[in-house]
C-alpha cells in the first residue's frame, strides 16, 4: 500500500515551458486535491476533484489545469510556466470532504 | 471566506515539557471539521489529530490533545511530554461541509534537548 505518490520529486523549468505533475493513490479515495506551499506559508488549494471525471477550482487556480480520467490518478498541468509558480506542490486524497487527507511527499518546482 | 489564524509563528519548548499551540477560525456554520497537521523537515504532511464540531468531547491521540471551544471558535493543540521528534511546523486546518480545507499560516515548534 503506497498511499499517495507524486512524480517527479524535483523539476526545474524555464519560463514559458510546460509540464505535468502526476499524482496517484491506491486507497480508492473519491476526493483528490492539488495544493501549493510557498515559503513560510500554509497550503493553498489549486484544484480538486470529487470523483473520476470531475474537477473544480480551488483558491488559486489561475495558470493551472487538471484532469481526473482515472479514479486513482490526478494530473496537474502548467501550460506556460511563470516564476510565480515556483513552489512546492502537494497532492492529497480523502474518502470524503471532512475526512483525513493523505498527502504525497511533494514536488519542488523551480521556474527560472 | 473561511479563515484560520495561528497567532504564534514560532515557539520553543524543553524536551519532556508541555506546550500549547493556538488556533482560531471563523465560520457561521454549525457542522465542520478541524485538524492539526504536522510537517517535519522531511516536508511530509502528517495528520496529528481531527475533531468533529458536533462532538463536545475533545479529541486525544496519545501525547496530543485539543481544547475545542466551539463558542469561542478556538482549537488549540496541547503536546505533552515533548520529544525531539515533535520539532516541526504545525498547521491548523478547517473545513465546512461541501467546502474546501483551509490552512492556517503555521507555527514552527522547536523542541530543545
Amino acid at each position: 500500500n503506497a498511499g499517495v505518490t507524486q512524480t517527479p520529486k524535483f523539476r526545474v523549468l524555464k519560463t514559458g515551458q510546460s509540464m505535468t505533475l502526476l499524482c496517484a493513490q491506491d486507497m480508492n479515495h473519491e476526493y483528490m486535491y492539488w495544493y501549493r506551499q510557498d515559503p513560510g506559508m500554509g497550503l493553498r488549494l489549486i484544484h480538486y476533484s470529487v470523483g473520476e471525471g470531475t474537477t473544480a477550482k480551488g483558491e488559486v487556480p489561475d495558470g493551472y489545469n487538471v484532469s481526473r480520467l482515472k479514479k486513482q490518478n490526478f494530473l496537474l498541468g502548467l501550460e506556460s510556466a511563470a516564476p510565480s509558480q515556483t513552489s512546492v506542490y502537494f497532492c492529497a486524497s480523502s474518502l470524503f470532504s471532512g475526512d483525513e487527507q493523505f498527502f504525497g511527499p511533494g514536488t519542488r518546482l523551480t521556474v527560472l | 471566506a473561511q479563515t484560520v489564524t495561528q497567532s504564534q509563528p514560532e515557539m520553543s519548548v524543553q524536551e519532556a515539557e508541555t506546550v500549547t499551540l493556538s488556533c482560531t477560525y471563523d465560520t457561521s456554520e454549525n457542522n465542520y471539521y478541524l485538524f492539526w497537521y504536522k510537517q517535519p523537515p522531511s516536508r511530509q504532511m502528517i495528520l496529528v489529530i481531527r475533531q468533529e464540531a458536533y462532538k463536545q468531547q475533545n479529541a486525544t491521540e496519545n501525547r496530543f490533545s485539543v481544547n475545542f471551544q466551539k463558542a469561542a471558535k478556538s482549537f488549540s493543540l496541547k503536546i505533552s511530554d515533548s520529544q525531539l521528534g515533535d520539532t516541526a511546523m504545525y498547521f491548523c486546518a478547517f473545513i465546512e461541509a461541501g467546502n474546501m480545507l483551509t490552512f492556517g499560516g503555521g507555527t514552527r515548534l522547536m523542541v530543545k534537548p
